[in-house]
């Protein structure tokens, strides 16, 4: 069966502080990989996707990039954060080439002070 | 953009009662789906109902789709106190093989009271 990791669960960080977080999936090939961000109370914003190694795709330009060194490895990242980066941050999979339903992982509740 | 937005943002009910949220989007759908979510967790799919598709459903969850209004229903029948979560629904319109992306709402939060 598939499962999909993220680390850490929460973190706290100062403004200008890098950042990185990861999300790893487990009992697939060749995902379709995907950032969301979602602010307290609100919807989620897509931030990232990646349809192979090395291919991403950014949704909206700001302060974060991703990448995907490996087959199943997601990495988010920031070399300074700002305090608007702080949120709850979820990475998904779906089965590449069919996109039926994304499988989420627990997510990273991230807050820069 | 939002594509999904769903109605009410709140509903709050009586263990037992049904609760029924509905979704509205802009353009053409290839699918809607709902997901479910529990304060502080990830999201969990519930249901996908396609476009040529009216109605759907999985236990004590219908879903319908009505494409010429662009929105969609979910009803959870004999709602639980475990029920209680933010609701979302998603849709993909994307063309060919090339958009692999889902548009998510801002959801519902449903609170059922035992």
């Amino acid at each position: 069966s598939q499962t999909i990791h993220q680390w850490p669960a929460t973190l706290v960080q100062p403004v200008g502080s890098p950042l990185s977080l990861e999300c790893t999936v487990e009992g697939t090939s060749n995902p379709n990989l995907y950032w969301y961000r979602q602010a307290a109370g609100r919807g989620l914003q897509l931030l990232f996707y990646s349809v192979g190694i090395g291919q991403i795709s950014s949704e909206v330009p700001q302060n974060l990039s991703a990448s995907r060194p490996q087959d199943r490895q997601f990495i988010l990242s920031s070399k300074k954060l700002l305090l608007s980066d702080s949120g709850f941050y979820l990475c998904a999979w779906s089965p590449l080439w069919i996109l039926n339903e994304q499988f989420f992982g627990p997510g990273t509740r991230l807050t820069v002070l | 953009s939002q594509q999904g937005e769903e109605d009410p943002q709140a509903l709050s009910i009586q263990e037992g009662e049904n609760a029924t949220m509905n979704c509205s989007y802009k353009t053409s759908i290839n699918n809607l789906q709902w997901y479910r979510q529990n304060s502080g967790r990830g999201l969990v799919h519930l249901i996908l109902i396609r476009s040529n598709e009216r109605e759907k459903h999985s236990g004590r969850l219908r879903v319908t789709l009505d494409t010429s209004k662009k929105s969609s229903s979910l009803l959870i029948t004999a709602s639980r106190a475990a029920d209680t979560a933010s609701y979302f629904c998603a849709t993909d319109s994307g063309s060919g093989g090339s958009n692999y992306k889902l548009t998510f709402g801002k959801g519902t939060l449903l609170t059922v009271n035992p």
